[in-house]
């Protein structure tokens, strides 16, 4: 079972940036969070992943707070493009990585 | 890099045929394997896990005589879907991991309708 819980939708205002929040409280320490989003009937797309400590890349930021109990992707400027439904995950990391989808967010970037 | 397909794209079967869906990691060994499938306006649900040169490990609930798996090479696994009824008819996903990777990298999808 999904170990993750997210907002059902978020909206967004394109060039803002998109913050959307994971709450995963059960965490184990060998767990990484992973996020992923997807594109309407297209496989998901792989966006970033982290332990324990925040980790930026080209397409967003991972802020993973001190207790590992929570996350929020930033999206720093949003285009119409990243309008997707985004996936936060929980799994650990070379050993067993089953990936268990939770229902994600719908984020829709307006105009 | 990381790049892996799957084939074909769609298929339309009749009712009782078995339909085999191919997963390729182009570009990279992909030592696990795993397999998911998506119904409309649902999140995608893991179907198995297979690890190249074994037998796949199934998720609870799904009939492993019905949905054959077989990760022969560390670039190819396939998903042959036996017997197929209106109610496989799904979007179903598969998605590669590599030996040192922690991510999984995710195909493109393929459509079955089942008549």
């Amino acid at each position: 079972d999904a170990k993750t819980t997210q907002p059902t939708s978020m909206d967004c205002a394109e060039g803002r940036a998109a913050n959307l929040p994971c709450n995963h409280s059960t965490i184990s320490g060998n767990e990484y969070v992973y996020w992923y989003r997807q594109i309407h009937s297209q496989g998901p797309q792989y966006i970033i992943h982290g332990l324990k400590n925040n980790e930026t890349n080209e397409m967003a930021s991972l802020i993973i707070t001190e207790d590992r109990k929570s996350s929020t992707l930033i999206l720093p400027h949003a285009t119409l493009r990243d309008t997707a439904v985004y996936y936060c995950i929980v799994s650990p990391g070379p050993t067993g990585n089953q990936f268990y989808f939770g229902t994600g967010t719908s984020l829709t970037v307006i105009p | 890099g990381a790049v892996v397909s799957q084939h074909p794209s769609w298929v339309i079967c009749k009712s009782g045929t078995s339909v085999k869906i191919e997963c390729r990691s182009l570009d990279f060994q992909a030592t696990t394997m795993f397999w998911y499938r998506q119904f409309p306006k649902q999140s995608l649900m893991l179907m198995a896990t297979s690890n190249e040169g074994s037998k796949a490990t199934y998720e609870q609930g799904v009939e492993k005589d019905k949905f054959l798996i077989n990760h022969a090479s560390l670039t190819l696994s396939t998903l042959t879907v036996t017997s197929a009824h209106p109610e496989d008819s799904s979007f179903y996903i598969c998605s590669a991991r590599g030996a040192r990777g922690v991510e999984q990298f995710f195909g493109p999808g393929t459509r079955l309708t089942v008549l």
